[in-house]
This record gives structure tokens, sequence and C-alpha cells, in this order.
């Protein structure tokens, strides 16, 4: 199996623009992780899908956050507008059941 | 909410073991992790232990569990330059329905 993939692994913007990070699950996971990772705040979880149904959204620090997923290969975290605080790695991860989650390699976010 | 503690560095020799320990506070743990992640990647699940088990062995490494305390460790024998990277404790915690993850142990192996 190919693993998560995310796209783009890298960004760089400006402050103000919109940023829409991608995300194809492991075949056949029934839930999605979208996570934050920071120096200062560590990993943070930020929402998950299961089913392609959002369950918790707790972790999504503003409104200018949001996540969707379309269909069962498909999710996406959108920020706009983009603000320099928002610069930091976002994984996302998948998993068959809920606990044992596989990561991808993330996507290096900088809002200059 | 819960919560995981972990060491925030260890250096080790090469050829040496390395110890990393965790606590955590969860009651109703099911499954706790041990992530490995290296500079500039993502989180590699290294191996796992159910709640119900002492001991798991897996090549090099060795997790212990000690759930009277909430005491999780992982030993890596025969520490390689390889193995620096940080480790991620997690805890998938019952109540929540979440993985809670440590901050990370910043493993150093010198030669």
């Amino acid at each position: 199996d190919a693993g998560v993939i995310q796209s783009p692994r890298h960004e760089v913007t400006e402050m103000g623009q919109e940023v829409t990070l991608r995300c194809k699950p492991i075949s056949g996971h029934d839930y999605l992780f979208w996570y934050r990772q920071t120096m200062m705040r560590g990993l943070e979880l930020l929402i998950y899908f299961n089913n392609n149904v959002p369950i918790d959204d707790s972790g999504m620090p503003e409104d200018r956050f949001s996540a969707k997923m379309p269909n069962a290969s498909f999710s996406t975290l959108k920020i706009q507008p983009s603000e320099p605080r928002d610069s930091a790695v976002y994984f996302c991860a998948s998993s068959r059941g809920g606990e044992t989650q596989y990561f991808g390699p993330g996507t290096r976010l900088l809002v200059l | 909410g819960e919560d995981v503690e972990q060491s925030l560095f260890l250096s080790v020799r090469e050829g040496d073991s390395s110890v990393i320990n965790c606590t955590y506070t969860d009651s109703s743990s099911t499954y706790l992790y041990w992530y490995k992640q290296e500079p500039g990647a993502g989180l590699q699940l290294l191996t796992y232990i159910f709640s119900n088990m002492d001991m798991k062995q897996d090549q090099r490494l060795t997790v212990l569990l000690n759930k009277k305390d909430k005491h999780l460790s992982l030993r890596i024998a025969d520490t390689q330059t390889g193995d620096s990277a940080i480790y991620f404790c997690a805890d998938f915690s019952g109540g929540y329905n979440k993985l809670i993850f440590g901050a990370g142990t910043r493993l150093a192996v010198h030669p």
C-alpha cells in the first residue's frame, strides 16, 4: 500500500491567502484525522472523520479553518484567510477502527 | 483531560541500550503506542501494546507496560545512529476516543 498521501509537501503563502491541504487515506481505512504540529504546542488533533462524517472538530482553532471529506479516498483542510500563526506542519492520519493511526509525511506550511 | 508525559531528551552511546519512559493518566486506555519521527518526516508507527499485556518484543524493541503505575517504556537494544529521532508515546483514550500524545523524547546517539 502507498500509505497516507498528502499534498503539497511544502506551501509558502502570504497572509490573507487561502490555503488548501489535501490528503488521501490508506485504502480501506474508515477514520481520517487532521493534526497540526508546532514547537510550542506539539501535536494537536484538529478534526477527525468516520466514514466521511466529521465526528469531533473541537480542535479546529477558529472559523478560518474548515475540513471536508467528500468521499472515502479524499479530504481537504482549508485555511481562509491564512495568518502567520498558522505556520506549522499539518499531518493527515488514517486508521481502520480508530485506534492504530498511520500518518502521512505532512505539509509544511509557512505563512508570511 | 487526559495527559501523557515524557522526558524531553536522552543521549546514548552507539551500541548501548536506550530506554525511553512515558507516564499517562488515562484509566480507560486500550492501546498504547510508540511513534518515531525523523527530521522533516511524518510519524512512523514503531510498535504498540494492548493494555492487558505487560510486555511486547519486536526485534530490537521491547515495550514494557506497568498498568498499575501507568508507566510505559520503550527499550531499544544496540542503539544505532539511525535511531536518532524524536519518539512519541501515545495513549488511545477510550473515554475521549482519540490518541493523546506526549511531547516527544529526542534521542541523540553519539559514537
